[in-house]
């Protein structure tokens, strides 16, 4: 695709739901990048994959947090007992690979609201 | 804990103005500092920086980075409305694979 797109655009759940973001990556792109945008403040990291495996986890807040990329494309975050802390801009990216020469490009992100 | 921060916080000009928007960090595995506009959701790349004192230049933008000093600058000459947005600021670990962000500046350029 021409660039990372990432559905829903808007998601408002309640208190101890689960939902599920899902982030389309730009064709061929080997790295995707989940980060956490709470209002006023930058992205924050989450986690990164490297094809189809979880290189680095460590942004994760909680084990209530969890993200697949079962085809090394695709990838799906999934909160689980939702909290209204949660609530922020989740904002995908991708790259064609790790390193200092491979530019990161962002989606436009899901702005998650726990009620 | 790797650190980035970004100053202003905000910053309020009229068309035509020069703003210098300031970016310092404390990092433990640098690699590379990158600016980024964030007009609505998607922070948008304006420069990535990896050596000291090379001025990269864009336009109307131009940014440097000291790395003895650990800042960066992103200069913005001659604002127009269409400049008004999120500044960010992220430096890039290591291993190529973690940004971390500042804060970021918001600058509103009024008519």
């Amino acid at each position: 695709g021409a660039g990372v797109s990432q559905t829903p655009s808007n998601k408002v759940t309640e208190k101890g739901k689960y939902v599920e973001l899902r982030c389309d990556p730009i064709s061929g792109h080997t790295a995707l990048y989940w980060y956490r945008q709470s209002l006023g403040q930058g992205p924050e990291f989450l986690i990164y994959f490297q094809g189809t495996g979880a290189a680095d986890d460590s942004g994760l807040p909680n084990d209530r947090f969890f993200a697949v990329r079962p085809e090394g494309s695709v990838s799906t975050l999934k909160i689980q007992r939702t909290e209204r802390g949660d609530s922020a801009v989740y904002l995908c990216a991708s790259s064609r690979g790790q390193g200092a020469y491979n530019e990161q490009f962002f989606g436009p992100g899901t702005r998650l609201t726990v009620l | 804990e790797d650190k980035v921060v970004q100053s202003p916080l905000s910053l309020v000009v009229h068309e035509g103005d020069t703003v210098t928007l300031n970016c310092s960090y404390e990092v433990t595995n640098f690699r590379s500092l990158l600016w980024y506009k964030q007009e609505k959701k998607a922070p948008t790349f304006l420069f990535m920086l990896t050596s000291s004192g090379i001025e990269k230049k864009s336009g109307r933008l131009s940014s440097i980075l000291d790395k003895k000093e650990l800042f960066s600058i992103l200069n913005i000459t001659a604002t127009q409305t269409g400049d008004s947005a999120i500044y960010l600021c992220a430096v890039l670990n290591n291993a190529g694979n973690m940004l971390t962000f500042g804060g970021g500046t918001r600058l509103m350029v009024k008519p």
